[in-house]
């Protein structure tokens, strides 16, 4: 089974309004990352939380973790139809500093 | 303009004919690794590199090799391809393999084998 397991696979919102994306995971993490993918392009990436964080802010993303529950949210506000896009939580375990563990993704659409 | 370079960016071949998908970055990255990605699976790690002559399997290793002579390049090879590789590849790179250094990818290149 997958490491990162986003929910919902497909979200679907009107332009303005706020999305949000939920991962979980099954082990021990240093930190989790959430990154973006344009159709057919290759993979960008948006944040950065650490296992010792509980939110982070950049721009118009939010990023949460509880560790106590191995989730994450990443809520993307006042929506665009720029953020139509599919979106990733990858995980690195604790301890295996090079392993990164991608999800299947949420693909987002954001309707004008 | 940093960046991670993949090519070819789409090939139909057909099955055993060995191929060779380049990946180069001009980042002076030390880690460097290969991902393929398939409906419903994700991306899933097939071989990654910590520096030069340094690489180890991922978790979907079997039927590829690849190579890390220098620090730039790190070129994926499938010595006898099957229909089963068809796929979606992604070449990435970070700094080094500290686990707080986000990847940076390629646009990918889609493979079909027939």
């Amino acid at each position: 089974s997958q490491q990162g397991e986003e929910d919902p696979q497909a979200l679907s919102i009107q332009e303005g309004e706020n999305a949000t994306m939920n991962c979980s995971y099954k082990t021990s993490i240093n930190n989790l990352q959430w990154y973006r993918q344009n159709s057919g392009r290759g993979l960008v990436h948006l944040i950065l939380i650490r296992s010792n964080e509980r939110e982070k802010h950049s721009g118009r993303l939010r990023v949460t973790l509880d560790t106590s529950k191995k989730s994450s949210s990443l809520l993307i506000t006042a929506s665009r139809a720029a953020d139509t896009a599919s979106y990733f939580c990858a995980t690195v375990n604790s301890g295996g500093y090079q392993k990164v563990t991608f999800g299947i993704g949420t693909k987002l659409q954001v309707i004008p | 303009e940093a960046q991670v370079t993949q090519n070819p960016r789409y090939l139909i071949t057909v099955t055993g004919k060995k191929l060779t998908v380049t990946c180069s970055q001009n980042m002076n990255h030390e880690y460097m690794s290969w991902y393929r990605q398939d409906p419903g699976l994700g991306l899933r790690q097939i071989y990654y590199s910590m520096n030069v002559e340094v690489t180890d399997k991922g978790d979907v290793p079997e039927g590829y090799k690849v190579s890390r002579k220098e620090k730039r390049n790190f070129p994926l090879i499938l010595e006898s391809p099957s229909p089963n590789q068809t796929s979606l590849y992604f070449c990435a790179s970070s700094w080094d393999s500290g686990p707080n250094q986000p990847q940076h990818f390629g646009d990918g290149t889609r493979l079909s084998i027939l």
